[in-house]
């Protein structure tokens, strides 16, 4: 299995643009996650799905952030209009129901708003 | 709310030296579930270990191993014969053992291994 793949690694963005994080989890697993990760605030959890559902969006920070998952095999995260604050590494991670086991995480995405 | 204190931001270690590291949670929950992840400059986010909560037993991966210590609520990895790749960001994490399948994240503890 190829892992969680996220894209773009890099992504650099004037202020007040869009911005689409992507996401393609582990073939069978059923939990989604999207986390921020900053020097100042460490790993958030922004959103989760299970079974493509929303479950917990409590950690998206505002209005400008929405997240779907149209199907098992792709979530977007997505910022209009960005802000120089949202500057970060977001991850993407699954994670299957049964047993104790941890997320598997996404390379990040390293987002830069200028 | 479940919280994760890392109270160490940094810690070195010589190689082949034993390291280790404290992570103390906060929670009214008796099932649950533990993690160390590993973040090395790459930035990729690796299980280190996992521990359930129901086992008395101490988890061990290679040369990892906690310390779980249930009644005082305190997980620590140490890491034996520490070697150059083992320096990296060190999150320890938490996650419920119900139907919440978010996880808690401690602030981290850099690990550097000296030469």
């Amino acid at each position: 299995d190829a892992g969680v793949i996220q894209s773009p690694r890099h992504e650099v963005t004037e202020m007040g643009q869009e911005v689409t994080l992507r996401c393609k989890p582990i073939s069978g697993h059923d939990y989604l996650f999207w986390y921020r990760q900053t020097m100042m605030r460490g790993l958030e959890l922004l959103i989760y799905f299970n079974n493509n559902v929303p479950i917990d969006d409590s950690g998206m920070p505002e209005d400008r952030f929405s997240a779907k998952m149209p199907n098992a095999s792709f979530s977007t995260l997505k910022i209009q209009p960005s802000e120089p604050r949202d500057s970060a590494v977001y991850f993407c991670a699954s994670s299957f129901l049964f047993g104790a086991g941890g997320y598997t995480f996404g390379s990040g995405t390293r987002l830069t708003v200028v | 709310a479940q919280t994760v204190t890392q109270s160490q931001p940094e810690m070195s270690v010589q190689e082949a030296e034993t390291v280790t590291l404290s992570c103390t949670y906060d929670t009214s929950e008796s099932d649950y579930y533990l993690f160390w992840y590993k973040q090395p400059p790459s930035r990729q986010m690796i299980l280190v270990i996992r521990q359930e909560a129901y086992k008395q037993q101490n988890a061990t991966e290679n040369r990892f191993s906690v310390n779980f210590q249930k009644a005082a609520k305190s997980f620590s990895l140490k890491i034996s014969d520490s070697q150059l790749g083992d320096a990296a960001m060190y999150f320890c994490a938490y996650r419920s053992g119900g139907s919440n399948y978010k996880l808690t994240f401690g602030k981290g503890t850099l690990l550097t291994v000296n030469p």
